[in-house]
């Protein structure tokens, strides 16, 4: 029974579309993030959520867009893709805001033509 | 700006010899440290922490040691098994909050 869990694991799209990440917990935990690997192999943070509320918001384009619909959610979406979002996208969790123990997915890799 | 540094993209030790993974960091504000493992298709999973208050600790064949003068730390396997071939992050945050810095990984492989 997986933890942490991201759909789709594999995205393959064109340019200027529009697509969507999901992630679910089952782990009950309050804070939820969004990481970005890079080529470069740099694990970034994106976004974090703490009880559906958003907590930190790095520098990311305003085309990426978290949405928290409950506690164990924290979905992905982003608009007008480019070539630079190609990436591994982590979703993972955490027991509360205070915590560095993150419990990550697997993750989901975004390749963009 | 690389706050936390892997210098090391790889390490190959023999099994049963310790394996010594280094990671240094620049922000002085940094007071928590932890390693995180990481197999091919998985995602990163947490290993073992230290908190600025302490030099040491240790978890099973795992320790992790802190040098704070140095800004440095480092993560000792002993022994090392093949099992424990997979890249290995070091991550810091500075004080409450959640946000994790991480360096870009140190490749351990470990041979028969």
């Amino acid at each position: 029974d997986t933890a942490v869990s991201q759909t789709p694991k594999y995205l393959v799209t064109q340019m200027g579309n529009d697509k969507s990440i999901k992630c679910e917990q089952n782990l009950g935990h309050d804070t939820m993030y969004w990481y970005k690997q890079d080529s470069k192999k740099f694990l970034k943070i994106m976004f974090s959520y703490n009880n559906k509320e958003l907590i930190i918001n790095e520098t990311v384009p305003n085309r990426f867009s978290p949405k928290s619909p409950d506690k164990a959610h924290l979905n992905l979406h982003i608009n007008s893709l480019e070539l630079g979002d190609s990436a591994v996208y982590f979703c993972a969790s955490s027991h509360d805001y205070y915590t560095g123990e993150l419990f990550f997915g697997e993750g989901s890799r975004l390749t963009v033509l | 700006d690389q706050q936390v540094k892997q210098n090391s993209p790889s390490l190959s030790v023999q099994e049963g010899r310790i394996s010594i993974l280094n990671c240094d960091y620049t922000n002085s504000m940094f007071d928590y440290f932890l390693w995180y493992k990481k197999y091919p298709a998985e995602g990163p999973t947490f290993l073992i922490s230290i908190s600025s208050i302490k030099d040491k600790n240790e978890d099973g064949r795992f320790t992790v040691f802190l040098n704070k003068s140095a800004k440095h730390l480092s993560l000792h396997i002993v022994p090392s098994q093949p099992g424990d071939s997979a890249v290995y992050f070091c991550a810091a945050r500075g004080g409450t909050a959640s946000k994790l810095t991480f360096g870009t990984g140190t490749r351990l492989q470990v041979t028969l």
